[in-house]
């Protein structure tokens, strides 16, 4: 069974540099031609999609995180990461990593975790 | 990209069937039949319960079914009940190849 799991700075300063890692356990995440997406959801409110790195390599953003998002894939950790630049209080939220179908579902996902901005 | 539009909440009696409709655009919902709901009970992370606008994963109960017309995508419960209530939330693949998420709908079991 697959499993996914978010690990990361849970308080992150104003401006600073949101950094999370998901580790994936139970398959290996260059098989079987799966993506792999971040999304977010702020306190009480909706899912909004980050952005997913292809099994090409490839990366597609949110258009209104563009300029302050990196995702990439460390194969030999079999493990993917989020990076978000300039954090502000509205990037505070829980964090979810999940593993990205070829029909663009998100067939698994790790628990979430939860990223507060904050001084 | 603007979120796809579902409306607020939704609710109905144990047995009943809802309806929660999902509505974008044709450079998502209606150009795409990569339309997905997702089921998310408080605390909880999102569960897949659609893929390909009306194919359910191994393990979901057929009581739920998904459809689409024009730029309009639709999941049905059939038969509620209580531990159906929860949040829903479809998603959808753009032409930019991206992907957008509902606005979210809170179901609720009277």
């Amino acid at each position: 069974q697959l499993q996914l799991q978010e690990s990361g700075s849970g308080l992150v300063k104003p401006s600073q540099t949101l950094s999370l890692t998901c580790a994936v356990s139970g398959g290996s995440i260059s098989s079987g031609g799966y993506s792999w997406s971040w999304i977010r959801q702020p306190p009480g409110k909706g899912l909004e999609w980050i952005g997913y790195i292809y099994h090409s390599g490839s990366t597609y953003y949110n258009p209104s995180l563009k300029s302050r998002v990196t995702i990439s894939v460390d194969r030999s950790k079999n493990q993917f990461s989020l990076k978000l630049s300039s954090v502000t209080a509205a990037d505070t939220a829980v964090y979810y990593c999940a593993r990205v179908n070829s029909g663009y579902d998100c067939d698994y996902w790790g628990q979430g975790t939860l990223v507060t901005v904050s001084s | 990209q603007s979120a796809l539009t579902q409306p607020a909440s939704v609710s109905g009696s144990p047995g009943q069937s809802i309806t929660i409709s999902c509505t974008g655009t044709s450079s998502d919902v209606g150009g795409y039949n990569y339309v997905s709901w997702y089921q998310q009970h408080p605390g909880k992370a999102p569960k897949l319960m659609i893929y390909d606008v009306s194919n359910r994963p191994s393990g979901v109960s057929n009581r739920f079914s998904g459809s689409k017309s024009g730029n309009t995508a639709s999941l049905t419960i059939s038969g509620l009940q209580a531990e159906d209530e929860a949040d829903y939330y479809c998603s959808s693949y753009t032409s930019s190849s991206t992907q957008v998420f509902g606005t979210g709908t809170k179901v609720t079991v009277l």
